[in-house]
């Protein structure tokens, strides 16, 4: 079966560092995608994986390990506004590489 | 350049009525999904347009289901008729390639909810 697991709630304080984890088990693997939605709002694209390591981009930095089937998404200088909704999102074939695979998000919280 | 926008923002409607959602892609974009995320749970793929061409509709949850493309253009999905667990968000998204989907963007959704 296809499985994306992210923890459902997480708080954190203006100014630190927050790491949101994802573990996938899916039938193949063509990427992977950590997307932010605000409330009520569209779902914008932070950041993809396809190859083991490290990708940053400014404060947000998103990690892939293929074999242990993991990922996080690594949020620094947290700010109000980065309270948000966090998915995560699995293309499990190259043709077909739309039909994502979504977690269930993950709500972040900031406190000042 | 407007994004993808999605029509209406809500609706309610009553266990057996029907009702027509509306997504208007970005200009140029020949690719369209629809997803949708029911109360709870995850958002799933529904389908898939290549211009006005259904690509690919395994994700479409049974034949009350009913979406098209006429024109290539903007796309609507038809719900009739709405039963109970179809309320959730239905979000449509866009791309000019399927292959690279760094490039989707989503819409913000439309939430129904079935009464």
């Amino acid at each position: 079966g296809q499985n994306i697991d992210q923890p459902t709630e997480m708080t954190a304080t203006e100014g630190a560092i927050v790491q949101i984890n994802c573990t996938y088990q899916t039938s193949g693997f063509n990427g992977l995608f950590w997307y932010q939605q605000h409330a009520g709002e569209a779902p914008t694209f932070l950041s993809y994986n396809v190859l083991d390591g490290l990708e940053e981009k400014g404060r947000f930095s998103s990690f892939l390990s293929r074999s242990k089937g993991y990922s996080y998404l690594l949020l620094k200088e947290l700010q109000m506004k980065d309270s948000a909704s966090y998915l995560c999102a699995v293309s499990p074939r190259m043709d077909s590489s739309y039909k994502l695979i979504f977690g269930s998000g993950t709500r972040l919280l900031v406190r000042p | 350049e407007a994004g993808v926008t999605q029509f209406p923002s809500h609706s309610v409607i009553e266990k057996g009525q029907t009702v027509t959602l509306r997504c208007d892609p970005i200009s140029g974009h020949d690719n369209l999904y629809w997803y949708r995320r029911v109360m709870g749970k995850e958002i799933k793929f529904l389908l898939h347009f290549v211009k006005e061409s259904k690509q690919d509709e395994s994700g479409m949850p049974n034949n009350r289901f009913l979406a098209e493309r006429t024109g290539g253009t903007y796309s609507t999905l038809k719900v009739q008729p709405a039963e109970l667990e179809d309320s959730g968000v239905y979000f449509c998204a866009s791309s000019q390639s399927s292959r690279v989907l760094t490039e989707a963007f989503f819409g913000q959704g439309t939430r129904l909810t079935v009464v």
